[in-house]
């Protein structure tokens, strides 16, 4: 079947402006993660929904930083107000619930120039 | 917090060589562990997985045996061949509401023919 899909597959903006990065999970995963992989810092987690809820966001590194998931299907990472720090190749991952694997999508490298 | 730490890396290996990247943890409780193995191009992709002490996890070759009394979870290949040239990563998780996986760094793996 269809792995997980997001897009775009990349991403180049300009400082300060605002972005959206799209995750399609596999049909069926009720858990949904995002985690970031960037030179300085490998890789790091930022948040996850459990159907549409995400009860900790204290991963988003910034309140510019804000993610939504609607239908208990895709979700949406959005970055306001860009900055170079953000430049890094953004990872979506879905499992059938939590206490599954993890199935990563191919990720949205953002560059913010 | 919780950690793991990988082997520095890159490490270079000639086709057919023995293949050993350490992976240690620090955890508060009793994780699952992984390693997951990105191919250059490609997305994360889980390569085995060990859910309790002294489980052993093997695919494709590769083995890594839950190490609870050394806190490791060593991955190791006999006979490494040109397409196994890819970053690997070890990472932990509790599963349920502290499903996010910890990473490591990653260590690039080179084979040379």
């Amino acid at each position: 079947g269809a792995g997980v899909s997001q897009s775009p597959s990349n991403k180049v903006t300009e400082k300060g402006k605002d972005v959206e990065l799209r995750c399609d999970p596999i049909s069926g995963h009720t858990a949904l993660y995002w985690y970031r992989q960037s030179l300085g810092q490998g890789l790091e987690f930022l948040i996850y929904f459990q159907g549409n809820s995400a009860p900790d966001k204290s991963g988003l590194p910034s309140d510019r930083f804000s993610a939504e998931r609607t239908g208990g299907s895709v979700s949406t990472l959005t970055i306001q107000r860009t900055q170079q720090e953000d430049s890094a190749v953004y990872l979506c991952a879905s499992s059938l619930t939590l206490q599954e694997t993890q199935y990563f999508g191919p990720g949205t490298r953002l560059l913010v120039l | 917090g919780d950690s793991v730490t990988q082997m520095e890396g890159p490490v270079t290996l000639s086709e057919e060589a023995c293949l050993t990247i350490n992976c240690t943890y620090t955890a508060t409780g009793y994780p699952s562990l992984f390693w997951y193995v990105q191919y250059p191009g490609e997305g994360l992709q889980l390569l085995l997985k060990a859910t309790k002490a002294d489980d052993k996890g093997s695919n494709k070759g590769f083995e890594a045996t839950y190490r609870k009394e050394t806190t490791s979870f060593h991955l190791e290949k006999g006979s490494v061949q040109v397409s196994d040239s890819a970053v690997y990563f070890c990472a932990l998780n509790y599963g349920g509401s502290q499903g996010n996986l910890i990473f490591g760094k990653g260590t690039k793996l080179s084979v040379k023919p």
